[in-house]
């Protein structure tokens, strides 16, 4: 079946300006996941969802971060008065957390590599 | 907060050779997943590990737990050139299961 899509792919913006990036998770998957990857680094966790509800934000760097899942299913995470320094690949993953007998393994999208110039 | 750390953060190895990969964590967590990421990719799941001891392997990739030591391995044996990827292995925190700690990731190239 389709897998965690994201969009944009690729963003390149001038430091100032607002972004909004998309995740559109697995199919039935309850929690939703954003995370930044530095290069040469392991994913960071910036926030995640389960259902609508925003459970756990304590990994967005600031209050230019912000992440909403309206209707329990796509997300956006939006950054607003971009800076160089925000300049990263963001990927979103997804997993049936929650649901009896699950994991909580985490499926992850392809990202949206972010440039800020 | 919890630290996973990883060793080695680079492995060059030859094809047939057999090694062993290491992560670290600090606090007490029975929560393991590794993950692969090929250049330009996303992270694919190889193993989800869940309990002391619990050992899972895929051909030459073999994923173990131990809690008591806060330690994973991933064995790889007789590798081959297909293997070449970064490697990581996150751990899910033992108060909320759906927050993950990330490794710094182990480069490995496997060369022919």
């Amino acid at each position: 079946g389709a897998g965690v899509s994201q969009s944009p792919r690729y963003k390149v913006t001038k430091r100032g300006q607002d972004v909004a990036l998309r995740c559109d998770p697995i199919s039935g998957h309850v929690s939703l996941y954003w995370y930044r990857q530095a290069l040469g680094q392991g994913p960071e966790f910036l926030t995640y969802f389960n259902y609508e509800a925003q459970q756990d934000k304590s990994g967005l760097p600031n209050d230019r971060f912000s992440a909403e899942r309206p209707e329990g299913s796509i997300s956006t995470l939006t950054i607003q008065r971009t800076e160089q320094r925000d300049s990263a690949m963001y990927r979103c993953a997804s997993s049936l957390a929650g649901r009896a007998g699950s994991s909580y393994e985490q499926y992850f999208g392809p990202g949206t590599r972010l440039t800020v110039t | 907060e919890l630290k996973v750390e990883q060793n080695p953060l680079f492995l060059s190895m030859q094809e047939g050779k057999n090694y062993t990969i290491y992560c670290n964590y600090s606090t007490t967590s029975d929560r393991l997943y590794w993950y692969r990421q090929d250049p330009g990719k996303s992270l694919e799941s190889l193993f989800v590990l869940l309990s002391n001891g619990a050992v899972k392997q895929e051909g030459r990739l073999m994923a173990s737990l131990d809690t008591k030591a806060r330690l994973s391995t991933l064995h790889i044996t007789a590798a081959v050139h297909d293997l070449s990827a970064t490697y990581f292995c996150a751990v899910g925190a033992r108060y909320n299961f759906n927050k993950f700690y990330f490794g710094s990731g182990t480069k490995l190239n496997v060369k022919p």
